[in-house]
């Protein structure tokens, strides 16, 4: 799975977007683009995936640049309940290595 | 739908004792992951199991092992525990091989004393 970067933490006003950078430079063609989630003391949760196109979901929207090097999840209207270690995963989905690595993550931390 | 379920979800145990732990699986999902977490090492992929196999290991010695039965229920167990094994240990069940969307279950806390 391609390696990828995320800034160790962020802070976002209540009401606003939060735009949560990945780095992923070295992703392969077949690789999606995870996202999860993990708010203190619970199972991580899963957001949004995605390969070439944007996608939205009732979460967040994921957006991948054309190259495919970085993506970004936009949280459109943060709430203090989205205060959360964000992951991003490259992963591909079909070959044979079934298992999520995850990194540091972001820590977002969402602010009255 | 019910989500992912972890028994126990507090466990207190001495080192050199051994410990069981238990999930199921959402209703359906035949996939099951488990990851140990650790202030220190992060989220840590243990094992996954399809269909009663063990399809991929995470670099952790051959004290922590698991199973996974006909109903997609998983058990694992970690042998003579060690003072290290002190974590949340979280299991992770998706619908099915091609599948990548894992739903977590809460987690079991497992302290060594």
């Amino acid at each position: 799975d391609a390696k990828t970067t995320q800034p160790t933490s962020m802070d976002c006003a209540e009401g606003r977007a939060a735009n949560l950078p990945c780095n992923h430079s070295t992703i392969s063609g077949n690789e999606y683009v995870y996202w999860y989630r993990q708010i203190h003391s619970q199972g991580p949760q899963y957001i949004i995936h995605g390969l070439k196109n944007n996608e939205t979901n009732e979460m967040a929207s994921l957006i991948i640049t054309e190259d495919r090097k970085s993506s970004t999840l936009i949280l459109p209207h943060a709430t203090l309940r989205d205060t959360a270690v964000y992951y991003c995963i490259a992963y591909y989905s079909g070959g044979s290595n079934y298992k999520l690595t995850f990194g540091k993550g972001t820590l977002l931390t969402v602010n009255p | 739908k019910a989500g992912v379920t972890q028994t126990p979800r507090y466990l207190i145990k001495t080192r050199g004792q051994q410990v069981t732990l238990s999930c199921s699986p959402i209703s359906g999902h035949r996939s099951v992951s488990w990851y140990q977490q650790t202030p220190g090492q992060g989220l840590q992929f243990l094992f996954e199991y399809f269909s009663e196999t063990q399809r991929n290991k995470g670099n952790f010695p051959g004290r922590f092992s698991g199973r996974q039965f006909s109903n997609s229920r998983s058990e694992m167990n970690v042998s003579t525990l060690e003072l290290g094994d002190s974590a949340l240990y979280l299991c992770a069940s998706s619908l099915d091989e091609i599948s990548y969307e894992q739903y977590f279950g809460p987690g079991t806390r497992l302290t060594v004393t």
